[in-house]
C-alpha cells in the first residue's frame, strides 16, 4: 500500500524567504511522487513529479523537490517565496498496485506568504 | 487549448435529491478519474475509466454513487438520494493514457452542498 504524510498543515513565510513543505511517503513499490498546487477556485496544477530518474526534480515557478529514499521523504522547496505562491499544496503518490495511475493525496499544506 | 471542464461549478441540493455532475475531459484522453475532496482534506479517489470501461470503482462510498462514460469522452457522476455527508468538491481529471507515469489534468471541480 502507498501513502503520503504532509508534516505541516500550515506554513507561513515572509516574501523573499525560503519555502520548505515537508512530505514523507510509504510505498511497497518504487514510488512515483508528485506535488500539486491548488489556488482558490482553480483546478489542481502539477508542480513537479519524480519517477525514478534524477533524485532532484525541478518544477515550475522555481519549485524543486528532492527524493530521499533513506529518509522516505520528498520535501518541496523554493529559494524565495512570492506572494503568488500562497495556495494549498498537496504531496501525492501514484498507486501502482493496479496500474490505473490513481493518485493518493496527502492532507495538504496551506502556504501563507506575508508581505 | 481547452482543459478539463466541469459543470455545474456549484450545486445546492436538498437532502434526498438526485444530482448529476458532468465532466468534459481533454479531447483524446483515454483515462478519466473522479475524486472527492471534503472541506480541508486532500482529494480521495472515487472511480476510474479507460475509454468507456469503468475499470476501478473501489472508491465509491456507497451504492448511491454511480458513474458512466458511455462514449469514452464525457463522463457523468450521479449521486442518488443525497445526504449531508456527500457535501464536497468533486474533481474530474483526465490523462492521455493509462498508467502511473501519466500526468493527470484536473478540472475546476463541482462544489456540492447538501442541505
Amino acid at each position: 500500500a502507498q501513502s503520503v504524510t504532509q508534516l505541516d498543515s500550515h506554513v507561513s513565510v515572509s516574501e523573499g524567504t525560503p519555502v520548505l513543505l515537508r512530505c514523507n511517503y510509504s510505498s511497497s513499490y518504487s514510488p512515483s511522487l508528485f506535488w500539486y498546487v491548488q489556488h482558490p477556485n482553480k483546478g489542481l496544477q502539477l508542480l513537479l513529479k519524480y519517477t525514478s530518474a534524477a533524485t532532484l526534480v525541478k518544477g515550475i515557478n522555481g519549485f524543486e523537490a528532492e527524493f530521499k529514499k533513506s529518509e522516505t521523504s520528498f520535501h518541496l522547496t523554493k529559494p524565495s517565496a512570492h506572494m503568488s505562491d500562497a495556495a494549498e499544496y498537496f504531496c501525492v503518490v501514484s498507486d501502482r498496485s493496479g496500474n490505473t495511475g490513481k493518485l493518493i493525496f496527502g492532507q495538504g499544506t496551506t502556504l501563507q506568504v506575508k508581505p | 487549448g481547452a482543459g478539463v471542464s466541469q459543470s455545474p461549478r456549484y450545486k445546492v441540493a436538498k437532502r434526498g435529491q438526485d444530482v448529476a455532475l458532468r465532466c468534459d475531459p481533454i479531447s483524446g484522453h483515454v483515462s478519466l478519474f473522479w475524486y472527492q475532496q471534503a472541506l480541508g482534506q486532500g482529494p480521495e479517489f472515487l472511480t476510474y475509466f479507460q475509454n468507456e470501461a469503468q475499470l476501478d470503482k473501489s472508491g465509491l462510498p456507497s451504492d448511491r454513487f454511480f458513474a458512466e462514460r458511455p462514449e469514452g469522452s464525457v463522463s457523468t457522476l450521479k449521486i442518488q438520494r443525497t445526504q449531508q455527508e456527500d457535501s464536497a468538491v468533486y474533481l474530474c481529471a483526465s490523462s492521455l493514457s493509462q498508467g502511473y507515469l501519466n500526468e493527470q489534468f484536473f478540472g475546476p471541480g463541482t462544489r456540492l452542498t447538501v442541505l
